[in-house]
């Protein structure tokens, strides 16, 4: 069964240092997304991918996040220079057409220290 | 702002008995809504969805209902299990975007 594959799973960083988190989604859904997750709170959308292109990135902190998808396929999230509020889940997913589920990675764990 | 408002932090049911999730959201341009699960550690999984045409959707143990007018959102299982202890998501799109907005979540733990 097709599976988002999302890495690392887990990762612990000092603040101020630099961190990149990679997603692969399911073959040919061109929709991915980048969420968010604190505990206790639901996944907060930071980016939308449609093919390439950026759809939705007004979550996103700009000043220290960034997104790219540059062939369509696999994204990198990476946030520079890390801070302690930082430290939460971070949810990769994707969907191949409008109004259709979306399918989850496992997301990477981050710890900023 | 939380467009997509899940109010009860928690639910406790009897193994066996109906377990209720509610969910209510904000933005009337929200057309598809879905129900999703998530175990600590992992991703969520799709449980359900309903588009914004219909009023019910039945999934085996589980059911959608959605209530335009009042803007609200309810999964219904019936009979609940212990396994199905977790955490539930309500989350809806905003037509023709792909844009999908979640609430803050429900953990449900089903007592043997």
């Amino acid at each position: 069964e097709a599976e988002v594959a999302q890495s690392p799973r887990y990762k612990i960083t000092e603040k101020s240092q630099a961190v990149a988190f990679w997603c692969d989604p399911i073959s040919g859904h061109a929709t991915l997304y980048w969420y968010r997750q604190i505990l206790g709170q639901g996944p907060e959308l930071l980016v939308q991918f449609q093919d390439e292109s950026v759809v939705d990135d007004s979550q996103l902190p700009k000043d220290r996040f960034s997104a790219e998808r540059l062939k369509g396929v696999d994204s990198t999230l990476k946030i520079q220079p890390a801070e302690l509020g930082d430290s939460a889940m971070y949810l990769c997913a994707s969907s191949h057409g409008m109004n259709t589920e979306a399918f989850f990675g496992q997301g990477t764990r981050l710890t900023v220290v | 702002d939380q467009q997509v408002k899940q109010n009860s932090p928690s639910l406790s049911v009897q193994e066996g008995r109906i377990s209720i999730l509610n969910c209510d959201y904000t933005n009337s341009m929200f057309d598809y809504f879905l129900w999703y699960k998530k175990y600590p550690a992992e991703g969520p999984t799709f449980l359900i969805s309903i588009s914004s045409i219909k009023d019910k959707n039945e999934d085996g143990r589980f059911t959608v209902f959605l209530n335009k007018s009042a803007k609200h959102l309810s999964l219904h299982i019936v009979p609940s299990q212990p396994g199905d202890s977790a955490v539930y998501f309500c989350a809806a799109i905003v037509g023709g975007s792909n844009d999908m907005r979640f609430g803050a979540g429900t953990r449900l733990t089903v007592k043997p």
